[in-house]
């Protein structure tokens, strides 16, 4: 069964840069079918999509973060990244990886918390 | 974007009931609605898709309906492993979006 395991800090400074490494435990990363995906969870705002990249490279982003964001994949290592540039304690949230296949989150990793404060 | 609104935001039942959350989109989105079961300190798991498709090893108790705007999730006879959150989600549009979320508690 298809396993996402996500990396990366759990505190961060306001104004500095997180970065997030989901790997992926089979090569479904090059499947034609599936779209890798953050999303994060607060509760100020609820689940929300942050955005995904496909096995060539192509990304969507959220335009409420797209300024902010890179989102990248590297297939021979079986992961996909996320950059979020400028944090601010309303980036504070839960961060989850997770595999979309057609019209659904199928799989997700376990999620990170993740924290900005000085 | 498309707001993805649920009813009721918590609800409260008992062990064998049958309950239905409600999700309506503020635009049309076919049966692109998914629904999933988030439980404390876990991620979200899928339910449902294409509004009514159960997803490899839901049990039969879950059920999915509606198009255009108004979705349903039912769970029949509730066990004690279906007191959880439960969202939906719209993938009609190219950012999805997630309803705020429903919790089902123990009465």
């Amino acid at each position: 069964q298809l396993q996402l395991q996500g990396s990366g800090p759990r505190l961060v400074k306001p104004s500095e840069t997180l970065s997030l490494t989901c790997t992926v435990s089979d090569a479904s990363i090059r499947n034609t079918a599936y779209y890798w995906t953050w999303i994060r969870q607060s509760p100020g705002k609820g689940l929300e999509c942050i955005g995904s990249v496909y096995f060539t490279g192509t990304t969507h982003i959220n335009p409420s973060l797209n300024s902010r964001v890179t989102i990248s994949i590297a297939t021979s290592r079986r992961q996909f990244s996320l950059e979020l540039r400028s944090m601010t304690s309303a980036d504070t949230a839960i961060y989850f990886c997770a595999r979309r296949s057609g019209w659904a989150f199928d799989s997700w990793g376990q999620g990170t918390l993740v924290s900005v404060s000085s | 974007d498309i707001q993805m609104t649920q009813s009721p935001s918590s609800l409260s039942a008992s062990v064998g009931d049958t309950i239905t959350i409600t999700c309506r989109a503020s635009h049309s989105i076919s049966i692109n609605l998914s629904w999933y079961q988030q439980k404390p300190g876990k991620a979200p798991q899928l339910l449902i898709y294409g509004a009514s498709t159960l997803h490899s090893g839901v049990p039969p108790r879950f059920s999915g309906s509606g198009s255009g705007t108004d979705f349903t999730l039912t769970i029949y006879s509730l066990q004690p492993e279906d007191f959880a959150t439960y969202f939906c989600q719209q993938s009609y549009s190219s950012l999805e979006t997630f309803g705020q979320g429903t919790v089902l508690d123990i009465k």
